[in-house]
């Protein structure tokens, strides 16, 4: 079974500080990872596009990371501010073809002054 | 302005009365999607449609129809709401939808729907 699995579930992080995003896969066969960014009661918009032959991608402050033998992948943003305060979730698509897409739970992310 | 649009933005129900949700998109994509979120679960595909006419089931399409006249739109239609589709619904679009062409996905705003 496909699954996308993100960690943590929730993190609590200082404005101007960094932080790291978590996110493991068992996805088959692979065709890209994306990391979106939901505000709250807003729809997901894109952060990040990644194939298997990609290891790095940056958007501005927001740069993730894909470790396809591992099956791992992380997003890291640099100096966050208070707009950062958001869910972030990792989707990970199959290739049947169609783009079938697997989405994690995301990881919440709220940034306080 | 490129968007998905959704109608409603929020709706209260009863058990039964037959609703619709509708989706629009300005962008000529021929792939749209339906999806709902629910606390705690990630979220899931209900249907899906490469094109006009064209339509398939998703992970969760129990109690859910949904029809492609136009390429524009994607309505999502609950013939008998039961409480437990109480929920987010997405609507998305992309360019075509096919893998590896990593296309952007474009969500709506959302309709939040409360079934009673």
């Amino acid at each position: 079974k496909n699954q996308v699995e993100q960690s943590p579930q929730s993190l609590i992080i200082l404005e101007g500080k960094n932080c790291t995003l978590q996110c493991n896969y068992t996805v088959s066969p692979f065709s890209n990872l994306r990391w979106y960014k939901q505000d709250t009661g807003r729809g997901p918009v894109s952060l990040t596009i990644m194939t298997f032959s990609e290891n790095t991608k940056s958007n501005g402050r927001y740069t993730a990371t894909l470790d396809a033998d591992t099956k791992q992948s992380s997003l890291h943003i640099t100096a966050s501010q208070l707009s950062d305060s958001a869910s972030y979730i990792c989707v990970v698509s199959v290739d049947w073809g169609y783009q079938k897409v697997t989405f994690g739970t995301g990881t919440k992310l709220q940034v306080i002054p | 302005e490129a968007q998905v649009t959704q109608n409603p933005r929020y709706l209260i129900t009863v058990t039964g009365k037959k609703l619709t949700v509708t989706c629009s998109q300005n962008m000529n994509h021929e792939y749209m999607s339906w999806y709902r979120q629910d606390p705690g679960l990630g979220l899931r595909q209900i249907y899906y449609s490469m094109n006009v006419e064209v339509t398939d089931k998703g992970d969760v399409p129990e109690g859910y129809k949904v029809s492609r006249k136009e390429k524009r739109n994607f309505p999502l239609i609950l013939e008998s709401p039961s409480p437990n589709q109480t929920s987010l619904y997405f609507c998305a679009s992309s360019l075509s939808g096919v893998a590896g062409r990593l296309e952007t996905q474009y969500f709506g705003p959302g309709t939040r729907l409360l079934v009673l």
